[in-house]
């Protein structure tokens, strides 16, 4: 049971690349997340999915996309990266009806 | 606008002591509020989850406190080790819009020194 995984772990873009970060859940959660963590700011929501063919903009959607893929899989598209995205990147899950939400290791990106 | 403030932003304790780190939010409607441990390079993992009837809950040695009128939350860790060296996140839940609604804390970063 290996909770929630991300990948890649690191990852440098230039300007103007694009990515799809990954991220997957083996604990059958309906609902997932997609966090990003600044210096000296708390986790903001990008976007969420309720469950499987759902999502949802957070506080901060803007120049990402998701894609729902499954179930266990929720991916975090950058169309045309940009340095203000500059970020570490969360993922996380939680099973309808619980306050708990698990978080992946992270994705530490950054943009030249 | 809701806000959660957390103090200090840091803290350097000796191993062995006790320390106790604050958050105050101004979420409303409350639902919960959660304490959260995040290790360098790791992503965070749950402490304690308290509901607006809970005041006190304990897990190990971490003992979380909510006052639910004046809108503040303790973390109080008891006899620190070397391991407790980490962020300390407290978010804070919105009722209904739940999935959109939690509001999280900067962190207080603990440093637990031999």
């Amino acid at each position: 049971n290996a909770g929630v995984t991300q990948t890649p772990k690191f990852q440098v873009l230039k300007t103007g690349q694009s990515m799809t970060l990954q991220c997957a859940q083996d604990m059958n959660h309906n609902s997932m997340y997609w966090y990003r963590q600044d210096p000296g700011m708390g986790l903001r929501l990008i976007y969420y999915s309720a469950s499987e063919g759902t999502t949802d903009k957070g506080e901060v959607p803007n120049g990402y996309n998701v894609s729902r893929l499954n179930k266990r899989e929720f991916s975090l598209r950058l169309e045309s990266a940009a340095p203000s995205q500059t970020s570490v990147y969360f993922c996380a899950s939680k099973v309808s009806g619980s306050y708990e939400q698990y978080f992946g290791p992270g994705t530490r990106l950054t943009v030249t | 606008k809701n806000q959660v403030e957390q103090s200090p932003q840091s803290l350097i304790i000796l191993e062995g002591k006790n320390c106790t780190l604050q958050c105050n939010y101004t979420v409303s409607p409350f639902s919960n509020l959660r304490w959260y441990k995040q290790d360098t390079g790791r992503g965070p993992v749950s402490l304690t989850i308290m509901t607006f009837s809970e005041n006190t809950k304990s897990n190990g040695r971490y003992t979380a406190t909510l006052d639910a009128d004046t809108k503040q939350s303790s973390l109080h860790i008891t006899a620190s080790q070397l391991s407790d060296s980490a962020s300390y996140i407290c978010v804070v839940s919105a009722l209904d819009t739940g999935r959109r609604a939690l509001t999280f804390g900067s962190g207080t970063r603990l440093q637990v020194q031999p």
